[in-house]
């Protein structure tokens, strides 16, 4: 099945140190959304982005949907071990139509 | 307010056999939609009803149906199970149709042997 291309695919950081990561495709997008997920869990929602150049914010995390509607950037500013996980983009063409993926990001935090 | 939630949260099957797995989504939400997640994969997409009509279907074979009942929850079948169907199944949530957030439950771990 057809997935976008996130990088990078892992992170191995120290604690307080900021974290970036980038998700792209060559199709246009009206919707990104970021999802964190931890093993054996479902994906969680952080941030949802709905239109081109939008920054939004949520605590430490903060996502931007690019000016191209081909891509979405997220940073995590001061890592702490609890955001130890998998973090997956996802992005939608059109109301309606599915949600589609990002093989994810495998962030590791060394405190 | 209960998030989405899923039934059984872990099964084993062995090939060839059936199997039914539920969602009661969000209470107020419309929409659900149904994911496959393999182990190291994102999640890919398998169905999406929307007032107990099938809204879209993903690249998976006829193996595969779900349904939506009045009260919006929904169940996924798989019938002649293969060993590649060994996955995580996720249920998402959303208000409407157009879906523009959806909320995933804890997932139903399916193994296949």
């Amino acid at each position: 099945g057809q997935q976008l291309n996130q990088s990078p695919q892992s992170m191995f950081i120290q604690e307080g140190e900021d974290v970036s990561m980038n998700c792209t495709s060559s199709s246009i997008f009206n919707t990104w959304l970021w999802y964190k997920q931890d093993p054996g869990e479902g994906p969680v929602l952080l941030i949802a982005l709905y239109k081109a150049g939008e920054l939004t914010s949520n605590g430490r995390l903060t996502a931007q949907f690019g000016i191209t509607r081909k891509d979405s950037f997220l940073n995590i500013s001061a890592s702490i071990p609890s955001d130890v996980g998998i973090y997956f983009c996802a992005g939608r063409r059109q109301a309606g139509t599915a949600l589609i993926f990002g093989k994810g990001t495998t962030l590791s935090v060394s405190s | 307010d209960a998030g989405v939630t899923q039934s059984p949260t872990h099964l084993i099957k062995t090939r060839g056999q059936h199997v039914t797995l539920r969602c009661s989504p969000i209470s107020g939400h419309k929409s659900v939609s149904w994911y496959q997640q393999v182990l190291g994969q994102g999640p890919q997409f398998i169905f999406q009803y929307y007032e107990k009509e099938e809204r879209g279907r993903g690249n998976f074979p006829d193996r595969f149906s779900a349904r939506q009942f009045p009260n919006y929850s929904s169940e996924l079948n798989v019938n002649a199970l293969l060993l590649g169907d060994s996955a995580l199944y996720l249920c998402a949530s959303s208000l409407s149709f157009s879906g523009e957030t959806q909320y995933f439950g804890p997932g139903t771990r399916l193994l296949v042997l």
